[in-house]
């Protein structure tokens, strides 16, 4: 296993346009993680998954944002009627279940809105 | 949550330690204090944590006051590969298990040749 990949690595879209990212986390990982970064800040949390069920949501995953892990395994992020502001690098982790709290991170994809 | 305060940037020469400080005054007593970093144009990797003990891995050590109201990241011998962002994060232990993390904006360390 190379680790939690994301697909696609860039993606530039015209404003209005819909976008979805797709994360595959480590195989034997229940829990999935996106996370938004802006230039210049740290990663901030947008969701979170245990197994197909998405457990919490932040603030800033308003409706236009919507994450599914059907299978309990990949996940998807989708972006409807993208805005400027949503120009960000989307990062996804993986982490199993128990002691080891530690969250294995994708490389992200990057969104830039035109 | 409970807030980390760190400094925006830091130098060190290769081949020296380097001693990267995080202040948590307001953490509270089921707090982990996390260390993560990130390389240019990479997601973040964790690094190391830990709740009250000084703790060592094959990458760094943490040491903990006392009071566990500070904390230090040390990487014992710096090389280039070492420049990131680092990370200082507390984690509550909660019966709900893996949960998210809250970045600051960590610290820049560059490494001089």
């Amino acid at each position: 296993d190379t680790g939690v990949s994301q697909n696609p690595r860039h993606k530039i879209t015209k404003r209005g346009q819909n976008v979805t990212f797709r994360c595959d986390p480590i195989s034997e990982h229940n829990r999935l993680y996106w996370y938004r970064q802006t230039l210049g800040q740290g990663p901030e949390f947008l969701t979170y998954f245990q197994n197909e069920a998405q457990l919490e949501k932040s603030r800033l995953l308003s409706d236009r944002f919507s994450a599914e892990r059907p299978k309990g395994s990949f996940s998807t992020l989708e972006i409807q009627r993208t805005e400027q502001g949503d120009s960000a690098m989307y990062l996804c982790a993986s982490s199993s279940q128990g002691t080891d709290y530690e969250q294995y991170f994708g490389p992200g994809t990057r969104l830039t809105v035109t | 949550d409970a807030k980390t305060t760190q400094p925006n940037s830091m130098e060190s020469n290769e081949e020296e330690p380097v001693h990267l400080p995080c202040n948590h005054s307001t953490i509270s007593g089921t707090d982990y204090i996390h260390w993560y970093r990130q390389l240019p144009s990479q997601g973040p990797e964790y690094v190391i944590h830990g709740l009250t003990s000084n703790v060592n891995n094959r990458m760094a050590s943490l040491a903990i006051a006392e009071d566990r109201k500070s904390s230090t990241l040390i990487l014992h011998r710096a090389t280039l590969r070492d420049a990131a962002v680092y990370y200082c994060i507390l984690r509550p232990d909660t019966n709900f298990g893996n949960e998210k993390l809250t970045f600051g904006t960590g610290t820049r360390l560059t490494i001089i040749p």
